[in-house]
């Protein structure tokens, strides 16, 4: 069966600060990859999605960037966190309709 | 801009009672539907997904879709108070060219609060 890793759980970076986080899918090949973000009370906002190594479409304007370098892994990176970024940033997997989601990491810029 | 709007809530109900969650979505040529519940501080997990007009049954729980009317709903039978949590409505995305781009779009969900 398909597993959905992120890490890490929890995230207490100061503004300013470079960010890495990490996904990795196990039990699949070639999934399409996604991140998000959830604000505190609002809805899910695609930031990233990937259909192949190196391959990336970006959602919105932000300071933050995603890359995949291997086949199952998908990292989010920022190099100066912002206030603004604060969230819980959530992976996803698609075979290619459904997607499940990862545990997701919260993120807290002070 | 393609949207998927939900009731924000809160909907309480009865333990054992039916709840009834609602969703409409704009664009015509969605094809996939999908519900997801939050739990408070967790991450969304699949429940439903539905392709075709009609009713899909699993359990306790029922989800419609009527394409005409752009709808979809999801029903609980038998709610129970582990039921709680914010339901999301999920609408796959379509190119202009009419195939599917892989994306989903996401209402803001509806809480749900189902009381012993």
């Amino acid at each position: 069966s398909q597993t959905i890793h992120q890490w890490p759980a929890t995230l207490v970076q100061p503004v300013g600060s470079p960010l890495s986080l990490e996904c990795t899918v196990e039990g699949t090949s070639n999934p399409n990859l996604y991140w998000y973000r959830q604000a505190a009370g609002r809805g899910l906002q695609l930031l990233f999605y990937s259909v192949g190594i190196g391959q990336i479409s970006s959602e919105v304007p932000q300071n933050l960037s995603a890359s995949r370098p291997q086949d199952r892994q998908f990292i989010l990176s920022s190099k100066k966190l912002l206030l603004s970024d604060s969230g819980f940033y959530l992976c996803a997997w698609s075979p290619r309709g459904e997607q499940f989601f990862g545990p997701g990491t919260r993120l807290t810029v002070l | 801009q393609k949207e998927v709007e939900q009731n924000s809530g809160p909907l309480s109900v009865p333990e054992g009672a039916i709840a009834s969650l609602n969703c409409t979505y704009s664009d015509r040529g969605s094809q996939s539907f999908f519900w997801y519940r939050q739990y408070s501080g967790k991450s969304p997990e699949l429940i439903m997904f539905i392709y075709s007009n009609g009713d899909k049954e699993d359990g306790r729980f029922t989800a419609q879709l009527n394409k005409a009317s752009q709808y979809v709903s999801l029903l609980i039978r038998d709610s129970q108070p582990s039921d709680s949590a914010t339901y999301l409505c999920a609408v796959d995305a379509r190119s202009p060219s009419g195939g599917s781009n892989y994306k989903l779009t996401f209402g803001k969900g509806t809480l749900l609060t189902v009381n012993p």
